[in-house]
């Protein structure tokens, strides 16, 4: 079984500072991660997937994450804050490359202060 | 990227009645769609998996013969809410899924929200 685990439900941070949001997973086979992004009310929008390539992966809008196998974590990072990166985002976690069920955390609110 | 939308993307209804929800992939044809549901402040809980001119896998604990699902051409599946109650208030969200290669991932709808009064 595979299970995901966001520290934080909710993390604030100042405008131009730098953006941590911790991801956990738990696989008991090579793990697919991804992060989503959603905005108020709407779907939810693909900002990187690691698929067992390049542990350091870059995404949209400026975000990265680093898989690390030995700690288990898909942690995501934006080295500047956006105030447009207010969102609620998701780590989620695939046996295959994402064509399968994605089991998902429960999120982690941003919010971005001026 | 691919496209996926939803239709309605709200709908508020009387309990007792049925609502349908469509998803469809606007850019691609997806022989599989997946249907979630999210409750306010909560994660997104896979409710079923919908493959086209086939019968849907639902997730334990998913009524399936409340929850309808048919995903009758490449380009869309429907999620049927029969005789609704206000529990089944939520943000019902859709994806499909993208095959190219090695880049297969899920690409999500916008979500409908649904109120039963």
């Amino acid at each position: 079984a595979q299970s995901v685990t966001q520290l934080g439900s909710h993390v604030s941070v100042s405008e131009g500072a730098l953006v941590l949001l911790r991801c956990n997973y738990s696989s008991s086979v090579p793990p697919y991660l991804f992060w989503y992004v959603q905005y108020p009310n709407q779907g939810l929008q693909l900002l990187l997937k690691y698929t067992s390539a390049a542990t350091l992966v870059k995404g949209i809008n400026g975000f990265e994450a680093e898989f690390k196998k030995s700690e288990t974590s898909f942690h995501l990072t934006k080295p500047s804050a956006h105030m447009s990166d207010a969102a609620e985002y998701f780590c989620a976690v695939s046996t295959l490359g994402g064509s399968e069920k994605l089991v998902f955390g429960k999120g982690t609110k941003l919010t971005v202060n001026p | 990227g691919a496209v996926v939308s939803q239709h309605p993307s709200r709908v508020i209804c009387k309990s007792g009645t049925s609502v349908k929800i469509e998803c469809r992939s606007l850019d691609f044809q997806a022989t599989t769609m997946f249907w979630y549901r999210q409750f306010p402040k909560k994660s997104l809980m896979l409710m079923a998996t919908s493959n086209e001119g086939s019968k849907a896998t639902y997730e334990q604990g998913v009524e399936k013969d409340k929850f309808l699902i048919n995903h009758a051409s490449l380009t869309l599946s429907t999620l049927t809410v029969t005789s609704a109650h206000p529990e089944d208030s939520s943000f019902y969200i859709c994806s499909a899924r993208v095959a190219s290669g090695d880049q297969e991932t899920q690409y999500f709808g916008p979500g409908t929200r649904l109120l039963v009064l």
